[in-house]
């Protein structure tokens, strides 16, 4: 059972455009909500989290949604470039542990 | 990769055979961690490590042992290796001035079980 569902599975966007990553949870004790990038050959690395207290985030171009009633969050990428070509994969955790529960990522395409 | 080194990078085994592939940090860190990466499912958790000789089991555990008698090293072994464990292996840590939820991942092992 997947408790963390993402969408969609790949997403081509124009330079300059925004790039939309959409997930869903089903376990309500889940605290905090992270987002990786991963690149090609490489390992996943933090890009930005969120915790529910705040229903949103913002560094630099990515912003993370969150909407606790609908168990739902969200990454926008502004102004999508190139070098943003990459995995992205939304997870969550619990307040009393530290495991993740990835989804199942999505492949972004950003065409100059 | 945070101080965070993976070995080998690359295996190609037989079914059947043991395989151990080792996670070194330097940071340290409390928290180790080992992943696999499948396409659609992505990363899952197989087994973690809350302390030198404290593990436990993760989503993905079936097939796997773990051990750390180190707080730098966590080694994955897969006693009897089978088709359905090729895949990539990720070690991720966590524990430092950050807190331990944010995670930092290791380049990863590619393993391929013929």
């Amino acid at each position: 059972q997947q408790q963390v569902k993402q969408s969609p599975q790949s997403l081509i966007v124009q330079k300059g455009g925004i790039s939309i990553i959409n997930c869903a949870y089903e376990n309500t004790a889940f605290d905090y909500f992270p987002w990786y990038q991963q690149f090609p050959g490489k390992g996943p690395a933090l890009l930005i989290a969120i915790r529910p207290d705040v229903s949103e985030k913002k560094e630099g171009r990515f912003t993370i949604s969150f909407n606790k009633s609908a168990k739902q969050f969200s990454l926008h990428i502004m102004d999508s470039q190139p070098g943003d070509s990459a995995t992205y994969f939304c997870a969550a955790s619990k307040a009393a542990g530290n495991k993740l529960t990835f989804g199942g990522g999505t492949r972004v395409l950003v065409k100059p | 990769d945070a101080g965070i080194t993976q070995s080998p990078r690359h295996k190609v085994t037989e079914t059947g055979t043991p395989v151990t592939l080792r996670c070194h940090q330097t940071e340290n860190h409390r928290y180790m961690y080992w992943y696999r990466q499948d396409p659609g499912h992505g990363l899952r958790l197989i087994h973690y490590s809350y302390g030198v000789k404290d593990t436990d089991k993760g989503e993905v555990s079936d097939g796997y042992s773990v051990s750390r008698s180190k707080t730098e090293d966590f080694l994955l072994t897969l006693e009897s290796a089978t088709s359905s464990q090729t895949s990539v292996y990720f070690c991720a840590i966590s524990g430092g001035n950050k807190g331990f939820s944010e995670q930092f991942f290791g380049p990863g092992t590619r393993l391929t079980v013929l």
